[in-house]
């Protein structure tokens, strides 16, 4: 299995709150991603990065901001959080961009 | 974007029973992955697979490209297949995954 941990694996906030979710990966993959995954909604794309302090948005950015400073570390961050992203987050990594991806364990987050 | 169908939304299969789930897409890819979530909500990568057939164990996956469909095939299903089945593509060009609806199987002992 790929080395990928998110952290924490479940948090639970409240409205208006900043919130910062964490991807770290041991192995050296290039692309890492953002996933959220919601009932009636299946997985969908947030920000995704292509290297160090290269990220891009996703189909659902709004409200949320990425960074990386290392190649093993993607942050997630929810400047406030809203209830609309109760959600359960999942991180991916590929080696590259049309390649095979592998998903991290998933955080889920519970805004009040 | 790009849309893809997955068929069926549901399936109840006997222990031993072989079953087919089919993923239709809108577009060329140059990417299809299936995925299988479990019941406690990892994502296991079960077959990178653009084009051509892969074996693996029980499961197999065949994708069409020039028609744009792909099929996983279980064979001998196990209680530890249940589960939710996703296929996602990426477009040539393209920058992201799109997921399927995902088929959710429940195999009973």
């Amino acid at each position: 299995d790929a080395g990928i941990t998110q952290s924490p694996r479940h948090k639970v906030t409240e409205t208006g709150t900043p919130v910062t979710l964490r991807c770290h990966q041991t192995e050296n993959h290039r692309y890492m991603y953002w996933y959220r995954q919601d009932p009636g909604h299946g997985l969908r794309l947030i920000h995704y990065s292509y290297g160090v302090k290269d990220t891009d948005k996703g189909e659902v950015s709004d409200g949320y901001s990425v960074s990386r400073s290392k190649t093993e570390d993607f942050l997630l961050t929810l400047e406030s959080a809203t209830s609309s992203q109760t959600s359960v987050y999942f991180c991916a990594i590929s080696e590259s961009k049309p390649e095979t991806q592998y998903f991290g364990p998933g955080t889920r987050l519970l805004v009040l | 974007g790009i849309q893809v169908e997955q068929s069926p939304p549901d399936l109840i299969l006997q222990e031993g029973a072989n079953s087919t789930l089919r993923c239709n897409f809108s577009d060329s890819v140059n990417n299809l992955q299936w995925f299988h979530q479990n019941p406690w909500g990892q994502l296991i990568n079960l077959f990178y697979i653009p084009s051509g057939t892969k074996q693996n164990g029980r499961l197999s996956a065949t994708t069409v490209a020039t028609e744009r469909y792909s099929l996983l095939y279980i064979s001998s299903s196990q209680t530890t297949d249940s589960g939710v089945y996703f296929c996602a593509v990426l477009k040539a060009a393209g920058n992201k995954l799109t997921f399927g609806g995902g088929t959710r199987v429940l195999v009973k002992p």
